[in-house]
């Protein structure tokens, strides 16, 4: 049972342009969510992270948006750059477990930032 | 700054051989764990540490042992390897019980 879902394996987009990246979780009990992202050969690298306290978070050209009552966040990259061509994936965890290692990731998708 | 180490990079085994996938981090992090990423299903938890001497299982812990005798190291061992095994595994690190994961780079694994 997938608790949290990237519906979409792969996106194209021209530099320049937006990306939007998508995230379905099933888990009510998820309070915190994060985006991780991920080169070839590389281990995944923090990228944002959003509170259920919240229903944005913005660090610089990456903003998180998280809808509860529809269980969905996204994750939007504007302008987008060819070195943010990686695999993204969503990821969440119940914060009062007092472990940050309990994450329950997505299966990611392939951003692909075009010239 | 190594942040966290994973050795070997890559690693074939027959069914039926042991061995140790090595992790180790120089930030003093409390908080360790393993994952491992298949194709199609994200990355999974196996097992993880809160400190040196505590360790609990995660999502996926059948066939994987682990110890924590130190804050810097946290091996991965796969006592009876099986091809389900076949996989790439993640070690991670964190400062703080909600704090980010830092990961490994991930050990290739290929059970033949």
């Amino acid at each position: 049972d997938q608790q949290v879902k990237q519906n979409s394996p792969s996106l194209s987009v021209q530099e320049g342009r937006i990306s939007i990246l998508n995230c379905d979780y099933t888990n009510s009990m998820f309070d915190y969510f994060l985006w991780y992202k991920k080169y070839p050969a590389e281990g995944p690298t923090f990228l944002i992270s959003i509170s259920s306290i919240k229903d944005k978070n913005e660090d610089g050209r990456f903003t998180v948006f998280l809808n509860k009552s529809a269980k969905h966040l996204s994750l939007h990259i504007v302008p987008s750059q060819p070195g943010d061509s990686a695999v993204y994936f969503c990821a969440a965890r119940i914060g009062n477990t007092g472990t940050a290692s309990k994450l329950t990731f997505g299966t990611g998708t392939r951003l692909q930032v075009t010239l | 700054n190594a942040g966290v180490t994973q050795t070997p990079k890559f690693q074939v085994l027959k069914t039926g051989q042991s061995m140790t996938l090595q992790c180790a981090q120089d930030m003093n992090h409390e908080y360790m764990s393993w994952y491992r990423q298949d194709p199609g299903m994200g990355l999974r938890l196996i097992h993880y540490s809160v400190g040196a001497g505590i360790t609990d299982q995660g999502e996926v812990p059948n066939g994987y042992n682990v110890s924590r005798s130190t804050t810097e190291d946290f091996p991965l061992r796969l006592l009876s390897a099986a091809p389900s095994q076949t996989s790439v595994y993640f070690c991670a690190s964190s400062p703080g019980p909600n704090e980010k994961l830092f990961f490994g780079s991930g050990t290739q694994l290929s059970v033949l």
